[in-house]
């Protein structure tokens, strides 16, 4: 069984710029979480997915994230503009419906310059 | 607001030696409690996850333990070897139907050859 794939693995962008993270969920699972883990820090929720909508954003960023889960699949994160306080690994995890279990990728490891 | 605190913070031991990391939590109203495994550059990897009405739990040679009342978690790892190198996070779950997770900061173990 294929696990979740995220992609970039790494990005480097520049203060001001946009940038976008892709995530591919383990196959039938229909919530998706989407996590930031500064460097020493545990991973922190920014918002999750149960198909296509929105379960809990409480501590995402709206002014310059965002994120969406078109066709209850794949999913996007976005920054913009992006500050130099947003370098952190990006995860993103799944689980089935009603699962305890949250399987995680590998993250997309951001630095902002 | 539910903080989750791991005691120590890094860890050095020789190979073969047992070892306990330590997990707190500020509030004791929680569905579950799950241990995670960090490798460099890695995901998170669910290594325990022990239900609020469960004492214990054990893997091969991991044990973890939950003390609902008193707000702490132990992980136990015997005869611990260079290949769990790793850092070591415990998150807790404090219920509703969301499964959101609140994580520690985690213990970086390195044990030598």
């Amino acid at each position: 069984e294929a696990g979740v794939a995220q992609s970039p693995r790494y990005k480097i962008i520049e203060k001001r710029q946009s940038v976008a993270f892709w995530c591919n969920p383990i196959s039938g699972h229909a919530t998706l979480y989407w996590y930031q883990q500064i460097l020493g820090q545990g991973p922190k929720l920014l918002i999750q997915f149960q198909n296509n909508g929105v379960v809990d954003d409480s501590q995402l960023p709206k002014d310059r994230f965002s994120a969406e889960r078109l066709k209850g699949v794949d999913s996007t994160l976005k920054i913009q503009p992006a500050k130099l306080e947003d370098s952190a690994v990006y995860l993103c995890a799944s689980s089935l419906p009603g699962g305890e279990t949250q399987y995680f990728g590998p993250g997309t490891r951001l630095l902002v310059l | 607001k539910q903080e989750v605190t791991q005691i120590p913070a890094a860890l050095s031991v020789p190979e073969g030696e047992n070892l306990v990391l330590n997990c707190s939590f500020t509030d004791s109203a929680i569905y579950n409690l799950q241990w995670f495994r960090q490798d460099p550059g890695k995901g998170l990897t669910s290594l325990l996850l022990i239900q609020s009405s469960q004492r214990e739990q054990t893997s091969g040679r991991l044990n973890a333990s939950l003390d609902k009342s008193s707000g702490r978690s132990t992980l136990y790892i015997a005869a611990s070897q260079p290949g769990d190198s790793a850092t070591y996070l415990c998150a807790v779950d404090s219920g509703g139907s969301n499964y959101k997770l609140t994580f520690g900061k985690g213990t970086l173990l390195t044990v030598n050859p």
